[in-house]
């Protein structure tokens, strides 16, 4: 059964440009959810769809952006991005009925330069 | 606010030593807590509780959730340098639908 993929898996952008991450969940999963992942913050939820509805968005500004088609794929897109926005961008699949394991991709290596 | 914390951040142990790493949380809408590993790259799924007192083991690893008293343990028996990684604790808040992560503890064994 293949796991969660994610492409690209390392890109470079400049300030001010914009980028789109895709991920295919495990098979039989609706849900897909993203997390950023930096040095000083951790992990970070940015948001969760399921059955192609966004259900929750964490505390990110309005240039994060996401969607869920219907066979359950989903990208995110960074606007206008910041140096800040340097970061590994996880994304992650599961049954979606809430006490479910959550697998993560292998997530994709994001530098604004 | 949701906090999950993680104790201590850090460990370096030898080979063969036994570990112990906590995660406490103040989560609202408790689902599940999970706990990863993470070696340089994606977290990989090491296990998932939702009930209290109820041990999950798989080969050196095992841990235990208390929902009473808010915690969680993961415990790791005769070390490996293998072993050497981020581990992360995370709580599913329900309503939500989302993870929220301790810092993670880095745990180094040497040889």
């Amino acid at each position: 059964k293949a796991g969660v993929t994610q492409t690209p898996r390392y890109l470079i952008k400049t300030r001010g440009q914009q980028v789109t991450l895709s991920c295919s969940p495990i098979s039989g999963h609706r849900s897909v959810s993203w997390y950023q992942q930096t040095p000083g913050q951790g992990l970070q939820f940015l948001f969760e769809y399921f059955s192609e509805t966004q259900r929750n968005k964490g505390n990110f500004p309005g240039r994060f952006s996401g969607r869920q088609f219907s066979n359950s794929r989903s990208e995110m897109n960074v606007s206008t991005l910041e140096l800040g926005d340097s970061a590994l961008y996880l994304c992650a699949s599961s049954l979606g009925g809430g006490a479910d394991t959550i697998y993560f991709g292998e997530g994709s290596w994001l530098t604004v330069v | 606010e949701d906090k999950v914390v993680q104790s201590p951040l850090s460990l370096v142990v030898h080979e063969g030593d036994t570990v112990t790493l906590n995660c406490s949380y103040e989560v609202t809408n408790f689902r599940s807590l999970l706990w990863y590993k993470q070696e340089k790259k994606a977290p990989t799924f090491l296990f998932m509780l939702t009930s209290s007192g109820i041990e999950k083991k798989s080969g050196r690893l095992s841990s235990i959730l208390d929902k009473k008293e808010l915690f969680s343990i993961l415990n790791i028996t005769a070390t490996q340098t293998g072993d050497s990684a981020v581990y992360l604790c995370a709580v599913f808040r329900g309503g939500s639908e989302k993870l929220v992560f301790g810092k993670g503890m880095k745990l180094t064994v040497n040889p």
